[in-house]
């Protein structure tokens, strides 16, 4: 079956500019999670999704940061007036079940921020 | 919030080897400990899954090891190959009610040469 995929996989954009990331987790996984991975600064989480809900955003960096989730499945992550701080590896994840198991990652977006 | 640090940060053997990484985390009020496995540009593919409640798990040429009352996990890789090089992340998944969120370490950085 598919796994867990992430659009675009690579993302250029102006400072100052908004930008949506697109998650698509696995079919039937209730559980969805947004994790950073800046050069230097390892694996930050960011928001946890159970279902459409969002109980955990604490991860969430600033309030240029929000992310929505749809239908128990695709969510999407946006930041708003990007910022050169910003340029990072944006990784979904999601798990079956009440979150705590295995999470299964995508691969990723790239964002850089000019 | 859970400091997870892993060691060495990066580690070159011969191929053959048997080798161990280090994983240690501040809180013993973890859940679960999952180890991953990361290549260059790509994202996290799970290796091995240790419950709280278990001691050890084992995948083919890997053991992973969990001594909560020490605050420390190991990734045993048994005869290593090549194209075992990557970068090995540990992450502890906390107790609790207020998120299930990964913490993750900073990995080792594994080359395996032939």
């Amino acid at each position: 079956g598919a796994g867990v995929s992430q659009s675009p996989s690579n993302k250029v954009t102006e400072k100052g500019k908004d930008v949506e990331l697109r998650c698509d987790p696995i079919s039937g996984h209730t559980a969805l999670y947004w994790y950073r991975q800046s050069l230097g600064q390892g694996l930050e989480f960011l928001i946890y999704f159970q279902g459409n809900s969002a109980p955990d955003k604490s991860g969430l960096p600033s309030d240029r940061f929000s992310a929505e989730r749809t239908g128990g499945s695709v969510s999407t992550l946006t930041i708003q007036r990007t910022q050169q701080e910003d340029s990072a590896v944006y990784l979904c994840a999601s798990s079956p079940g009440t979150g705590h198991g295995t999470q299964y990652f995508g691969p990723g977006t790239r964002l850089l921020v000019l | 919030k859970q400091e997870v640090t892993q060691i060495p940060a990066a580690l070159s053997v011969p191929e053959g080897e048997n080798l161990v990484l280090n994983c240690s985390f501040t809180d013993s009020a973890i859940y679960n400990l999952q180890w991953f496995r990361q290549d260059p540009g790509k994202g996290l593919t799970s290796l091995l899954l240790i419950q709280s409640s278990q001691r050890e798990q084992t995948s083919g040429r890997l053991n992973a090891s969990l001594d909560k009352s020490s605050g420390r996990s190991t990734l045993y890789i048994a005869a290593s190959q090549p194209g075992d090089s990557a970068t090995y992340l540990c992450a502890g998944q906390p107790r609790g009610d207020s998120g299930y969120a990964l913490n993750f370490g900073k990995g080792t950085s594994l080359l395996v040469t032939p």
